[in-house]
């Protein structure tokens, strides 16, 4: 067990629709990291908050949102989604700013849109 | 900016030794190695920074050349339990919080 609580873990819904996944980071940790997994592309960067601002930004799509709450809890908000967005999300979280440190992945969200 | 892996797959035989090479086209600050076992989620093996450190896990290394913008992730005497993908990590210099996977490198340990 990571620490790192990610939910829901599997979740179904319709083209055109919108999702929240949510991510509470180990206790202490500031950074989390949102990554996008699909089979062919491996772990692919989404997007970085720590300390609730914005650090970092890779391949996310306009139609994804996220942001880190007060309490460090963070949300990754998928909309207007399409097949190609059926992937396994993971969330991680690590003590520092940076990634200069070990990151904990949570067990991921599995999202399947039909 | 995505790293480089290879190779892509692997099978081994338990006892046997493997190198997975990860390349990148840009100056590298760090390079971080994970193993994902099926249905699970990647778990941390080890950190190298620039300075051609070595740092060791068990009877799993690496090595970082940052002349190169290259590491290598050695496994030796491989277990059973060595089966996963392993993906590499890398820190681009100056991007600090930008930590890009590659595609990975599935290794299948035989009995």
């Amino acid at each position: 067990d990571s620490g790192v609580t990610q939910t829901p873990k599997h979740l179904i819904t319709a083209t055109g629709q919108r999702v929240t996944l949510r991510c509470s980071p180990r206790s202490g940790d500031l950074s989390v990291y949102w990554y996008q997994q699909s089979l062919d592309q491996g772990l692919q960067f989404l997007i970085q908050y720590y300390n609730g601002e914005e650090r970092a930004k890779g391949n996310i799509l306009e139609r994804f949102s996220a942001q880190q709450f007060p309490d460090l809890h963070s949300e990754l908000n998928l909309s207007s989604l399409e097949l190609g967005d059926s992937a396994l999300y993971f969330c991680a979280s690590s003590l520092a700013g940076g990634p200069t440190g070990e990151l904990f992945f949570g067990e991921g969200s599995r999202l399947t849109v039909l | 900016q995505q790293p480089v892996q290879s190779p892509q797959a692997v099978i081994l035989r338990e006892g046997e030794d493997a190198v997975i090479n990860c390349s990148s086209s840009k100056a590298l600050y760090s390079v971080h190695w994970y193993r994902q076992k099926h249905g699970e989620a990647p778990v941390f093996l080890m950190i190298l920074l620039k300075g051609g450190e070595q740092k060791g896990h068990d009877k799993i290394s690496a090595s970082f050349n940052e002349k190169k913008q290259q590491s290598s992730l050695y496994l030796t005497a491989s277990q059973l339990s060595y089966s996963g993908t392993y993906f590499c990590g890398t820190e681009i210099g100056g991007s600090q919080g930008n930590l890009i996977f590659g595609k990975g490198t599935k290794l299948s340990v035989k009995p």
